[in-house]
């Protein structure tokens, strides 16, 4: 069974610029959330959809950060405009619909704003 | 509100001596209590655990916990340490309940000499 698959692995972008991030959760996965790691500082929690819909976006920095699952399959994170300060590790995680259920998550997409 | 503090952000020890990564939460409910590693090129990989029930869990490669509630604490252990376990580990703590939000610390960076 596939994992959870983030693309692109690594994106360098200038400042100004739009970037796409995608996410496949494993198949079957109705939780589907997004994570950042800024450099030095801890992951953090960006929002949690749950299929189609979110179920908690109380940590996305601002309206730049744009996220969707149409259909409840795969995720995009769009961030636009990218800013410095954007740069970080996203990671991507699936769990299945239980109290306890383990998070899985993806090996992360690194954004590079320069 | 929810916090973990993982004490070191580097340690290293030598192949077949005792691993002790430290973790401190705070929490005001019960918490769930995880510990995660990032091996290199890797997504994040689930160690182990605590929800309910036995304070001692084991995880995967040897590892294990103990929840403290008393000292707020869910240290991880390895007797021996292996080369393979170089990577990175982060200790996460989240609400008991449907809100999966994982709050994480700093995370440790383990390095095994030979």
């Amino acid at each position: 069974e596939a994992g959870v698959t983030q693309f692109p692995s690594h994106s360098v972008i200038e400042k100004g610029q739009t970037v796409t991030l995608r996410c496949d959760p494993i198949s079957g996965h109705d939780n589907l959330y997004w994570y950042r790691r800024v450099m030095g500082k801890e992951i953090k929690f960006l929002l949690h959809f749950v299929k189609e819909s979110k179920q908690d976006e109380s940590g996305m920095p601002n309206n730049r950060f744009l996220a969707e699952r149409t259909g409840g399959t795969y995720s995009t994170l769009k961030v636009q405009p990218a800013e410095l300060e954007d740069s970080g590790v996203y990671f991507c995680a699936s769990s299945q619909e239980q109290n306890t259920g383990e998070l899985f998550f993806g090996e992360g997409s690194r954004l590079t704003v320069l | 509100a929810q916090s973990v503090t993982q004490l070191g952000s580097h340690v290293s020890v030598s192949e077949g001596a005792l691993v002790l990564l430290r973790c401190n939460y705070s929490s005001s409910v019960p918490p769930y209590l995880f510990w995660y590693v990032q091996y290199p090129n890797q997504g994040l990989q689930l160690l182990l655990k605590y929800t309910t029930g036995a304070t001692l869990v084991k995880g995967i490669n040897g590892f294990e916990a103990e929840f403290k509630k008393s000292e707020t604490s869910f240290h991880l252990t390895k007797p021996s340490a292996h080369m393979s376990d170089a990577a990175e580990y982060f200790c996460a703590v989240r609400r008991a309940g449907n809100n999966r939000k994982l709050i994480w610390g700093l995370g440790t960076s383990l390095a095994v000499n030979p």
